[in-house]
């Protein structure tokens, strides 16, 4: 049982161009969540998806899209990178029938965009 | 606006005991969390209050107090290992998780 995978592990790209994180989870958790993490600040939430089918957009949206077209895949696409948008990436899933609804995390994407 | 704030560092020695005090400002409360994330590596879930209280897990002990806005965390017994980032997160009338900046724990021996 992996849990949470993600890829790449990290990537430098040029400003401009078009990128996709991969995320994928096993556990059959209806929520799935894409953070971003910068030096000093708390986790920023980008897009979320409470099941396949539907998404919604976090505290960070721009220059981010997402699709769930099944439960276990949860992509992140920017369509044209800005140097801003080099960080650390994590996606996140969660069973919101659950007792606590507690987020689990994947091992992250360090992006790094020139 | 809403906001969760922690203290940027805590230093402590092994074998100690350390409390790290997060408080939060948000629209609605629906339970308050708390993750370890080690340097480089992912958030994992330590803990977890949604009344008023105190939650223990074996080492670590978290605190709640919804009327003052106010979550601790207690790690007993510490080891060097602690030494990662403990970060706050409560979740909203919204029902998402709005993040501290977390608290850098260093353990020296």
């Amino acid at each position: 049982i992996a849990g949470i995978t993600q890829a790449p592990t990290s990537q430098i790209l040029a400003a401009g161009r078009r990128m996709t994180l991969r995320c994928t989870q096993d556990m059959r958790h209806n929520a799935m969540y894409w953070y971003r993490q910068d030096l000093g600040l708390g986790l920023r939430l980008i897009h979320y998806s409470n099941t396949a089918g539907t998404t919604g957009k976090g505290e960070v949206p721009d220059g981010y899209s997402v699709s769930r077209a099944n439960t276990d895949d949860f992509p992140l696409t920017l369509a044209s990178a800005v140097p801003s948008q080099t960080s650390v990436y994590f996606c996140a899933s969660s069973d919101l029938a659950g007792a606590t609804d507690t987020q689990y995390f994947g091992p992250g994407t360090r992006l790094t965009v020139l | 606006g809403q906001n969760i704030d922690q203290p940027t560092e805590m230093t402590a020695t092994e074998g100690a005991i350390v409390q790290i005090n997060c408080t939060y400002q948000t629209s609605g409360f629906n339970g308050l969390f708390w993750y370890q994330q080690h340097a480089g590596e992912a958030p994992t879930f330590l803990s977890y209050n949604v009344l008023d209280g105190l939650e223990e897990k074996g080492r670590f002990s978290s605190f709640l107090s919804r009327s003052k806005g106010y979550s601790y965390l207690l790690l007993k017994e510490l080891q060097m290992k602690d030494s990662a980032s403990y970060l706050c997160a409560v979740r909203d009338s919204n029902y998402q998780l709005i993040w501290g900046a977390g608290t850098k724990l260093i353990i020296k021996p």
